[in-house]
């Protein structure tokens, strides 16, 4: 079974502390993304990492970085959490690049349970 | 940024009904349209990936088309059930780009 592992189901942090968001996945994938998902807003890209090193940033980068040194680790980290950060996070991953969405491949991103991060 | 539209927002059904909702996007650049369904505490699950215009995909009462001249795709779902109860998700990517945009969704809830 292919498995994409966040670190933490649940967490409350105090404004201005700094957080990282772990997430593994062990199937080799090439691909890993940061999402956040809001009520009325669906899901927003944060940050993908397209090999071990790489990064770029999606949508909604502001006050948010990203470690990517192994392939199968890709963390997400608040400098200073603030209170508009309280969000569901939600990590995925995906194969090899572009061809993996032509015809008869699935290309389809696996995802995490997501962390459901709190900021007082 | 690209925007991928979702409608409706929400639906309500009874069981057996059957339903579709529809997505919409810009037609220039396309490379791939996804559809996922996420339902409560669950992660988000691929149902289907279409590349080609005119492309329909089945799995089981859920099937989907798509349309890259004019930008939409719909899904549908015949006789619906309550496990079918769940957000559907679309999502768009470009050519040249790993990344995946997705629209906010459609909530849809299936009355027992």
């Amino acid at each position: 079974d292919v498995k994409v592992t966040q670190s933490s189901r649940y967490l409350v942090k105090r404004t201005g502390e700094k957080v990282f968001l772990e997430c593994v996945q062990d199937m080799d994938h090439e691909n890993m993304f940061w999402y956040r998902q809001d009520p009325g807003l669906g899901l927003r890209l944060i940050y993908f990492s397209y090999d071990v090193k790489m990064k770029e940033k999606g949508d909604i980068p502001e006050g948010y970085s990203v470690s990517r040194e192994k392939k199968e680790r890709f963390s997400l980290i608040l400098e200073s959490a603030s209170t508009n950060q309280t969000s569901m996070y939600l990590c995925a991953s995906l194969p090899l690049g572009l061809e993996s969405w032509g015809v008869g491949r699935t290309g389809e991103l696996f995802f995490g349970e997501g962390s459901r991060l709190t900021v007082l | 940024i690209l925007n991928v539209e979702q409608s409706p927002q929400s639906l309500h059904v009874q069981e057996g009904d059957s339903t579709n909702f529809t997505c919409s996007f810009p037609s220039s650049n396309f490379y791939a349209l996804h559809w996922y369904r996420w339902e409560t505490a669950k992660s988000p699950e691929a149902l289907f990936v279409m590349t080609l215009n005119g492309d329909e995909k089945k799995k089981g009462r859920i099937s989907a088309t798509l349309n890259t001249k004019e930008g939409y795709s719909y899904l549908y779902i015949k006789g619906s059930q309550p496990e079918d109860s769940a957000t559907y998700l679309c999502a768009l990517t470009q050519g040249g780009s790993e990344k995946l945009v997705f629209g906010k969704g459609t909530k849809l809830t299936v009355n027992p």
